[in-house]
């Protein structure tokens, strides 16, 4: 069974540091995927990452994929109390598997 | 577009009560997930339908949980008896290539 460590579990943190999250599994996905869930809904996507090394961005979060394709990490820059929310990371092929997730809270 | 549609929002039912989550998916998106979320094991998948035919149901918990897709446009999530470790958020997933949609989760709580 695929598994997908994610750290730290729970982050708090002021309005406006940085912060980064990762996730971690020993096996190699063909792409990895990240989602956000806020209080009461279902996980949304943010982006998914499919060539090892690849980095994108969306605003201000910055997405790599490890160049064996086997982690991933989320930076945060200048983080807002809207980015509060929990974080997963997702792969598989069929199978979706999430990671375990960081609970963020970002503090005003 | 009305996304992923899940009934009920909320469910209160007592233990060994029939309870029957349901779920429409996104027009023609061909893949349905069942999720279960709880604070201890997180997101888990329970079972995933392709083109209507589950083709893994390993992560159902019991027997006590079923799962059904009649046709391309509903799906249920029984479970029968129920028991208070069956409470946690329920959430029913469709995909689009590699994206997942996901419902806003039927709440359900087992007394």
């Amino acid at each position: 069974t695929q598994l997908l460590e994610q750290s730290p579990q729970f982050l708090s943190i002021q309005e406006g540091e940085n912060l980064t999250v990762y996730c971690n599994s020993s096996s190699v996905f063909s792409s990895l995927q990240w989602y956000r869930q806020e209080p009461g809904e279902g996980p949304v996507l943010l982006v998914t990452v499919v060539t090892g090394g690849e980095v994108k961005k969306l605003k201000r979060l910055t997405f790599q994929f490890g160049d064996a394709r086997k982690d991933s990490s989320l930076h945060i820059t200048a983080a807002q109390p809207g980015d509060t929310g929990l974080y997963l990371c997702l792969a598989g092929t069929y199978k979706y598997i999430f990671g375990t997730g960081t609970r963020l809270k970002v503090l005003a | 577009d009305a996304g992923v549609i899940q009934s009920p929002r909320h469910e209160v039912t007592e233990m060994g009560q029939e309870v029957t989550l349901r779920c429409k998916p996104i027009s023609g998106h061909n893949s349905l997930f069942w999720y279960r979320q709880t604070m201890m094991r997180g997101l888990e998948l329970l079972i995933y339908f392709n083109n209507n035919v589950p083709i893994d149901d390993s992560g159902m918990p019991e027997d006590r949980f079923s799962a059904k897709m009649p046709n391309a446009s509903f799906s249920t999530l029984k479970i029968q008896p129920s028991e208070p470790r069956d409470s946690a958020v329920y959430f029913c997933a469709s995909r689009d290539r590699e994206k997942l949609f996901f419902g806003s989760g039927t709440q359900l709580s087992v007394l």
